[in-house]
């Protein structure tokens, strides 16, 4: 079945350590990919986004991620973590241009 | 503050209850989303209206009512739940047209529970 997948659940990091977070899709053809953070009690945020052009995108509070096409992937790379950033991380992806599918999500525990 | 609210945020039902979920948005969009968030699954998208009109329905249960009055509302409707339906639903909007932005914002949620 057409799905994204989100390979760490739970990760846990001390303050200073670089992070990467698996994503991976199965829908073939023209997709749009995105990373969202849910901070404790707050709602969903958008963090990233990939349309189209350089496939390294840069987002908010010095997170990327990298699009490769022939691995169908789209990993969120952060070099240096902080206490802040524990949170929830969905990846999610439209095949169409209405409908967003999220992974399970990672949630990312950074120890100060 | 996304320019998406959800009311109320929080809900207790009985099973054989009737209560409704709203959600509004301010952002000029035409797509409205619900989502339901539970534990340890992804994100299940349940409804998708654009320009009112209603687009997709993956499976939901007959218990689940949406209504979308004009693009600027979406409601849930809930009739006779289970305990199992007890989640965080989502309100989630985009500008809904092909080969624009698919971006969704997203409200607080309604953290249901069914007692």
């Amino acid at each position: 079945a057409q799905s994204v997948s989100q390979h760490n659940h739970h990760v846990i990091l001390s303050e200073a350590a670089s992070l990467e977070l698996g994503c991976n899709y199965s829908y073939g053809g023209t997709v749009n990919l995105f990373w969202y953070v849910q901070y404790p009690g707050q709602h969903l945020q958008l963090l990233l986004k990939y349309f189209s052009g350089d496939p390294l995108v840069k987002g908010i509070k010095g997170f990327e991620a990298e699009f490769i096409k022939s691995k169908f992937s789209f990993n969120l790379r952060k070099p240096s973590v902080q206490w802040s950033d524990t949170a929830e991380y969905f990846c999610a992806v439209t095949p169409g241009f209405q409908k967003l599918v999220f992974g399970t999500g990672t949630r990312l525990l950074v120890s100060p | 503050e996304t320019g998406v609210t959800q009311t109320p945020r929080h809900l207790v039902m009985g099973m054989t209850n009737k209560k409704s979920l709203k959600c509004e948005q301010h952002l000029g969009h035409n797509a409205m989303y619900w989502y339901k968030q539970s534990a340890k699954k992804p994100l299940e998208l349940m409804f998708v209206y654009n320009f009112k009109e209603q687009t997709e329905n993956n499976s939901v249960p007959s218990r689940f009512s949406p209504e979308c009055p004009n693009s600027s509302h979406l409601f849930l409707h809930l009739h006779t739940l289970q305990p199992e339906d007890s989640a965080l639903y989502l309100c989630a909007s985009s500008i809904g047209q092909e080969g624009m932005n698919t971006e969704a914002f997203f409200g607080q949620g309604t953290r249901l529970t069914v007692v």
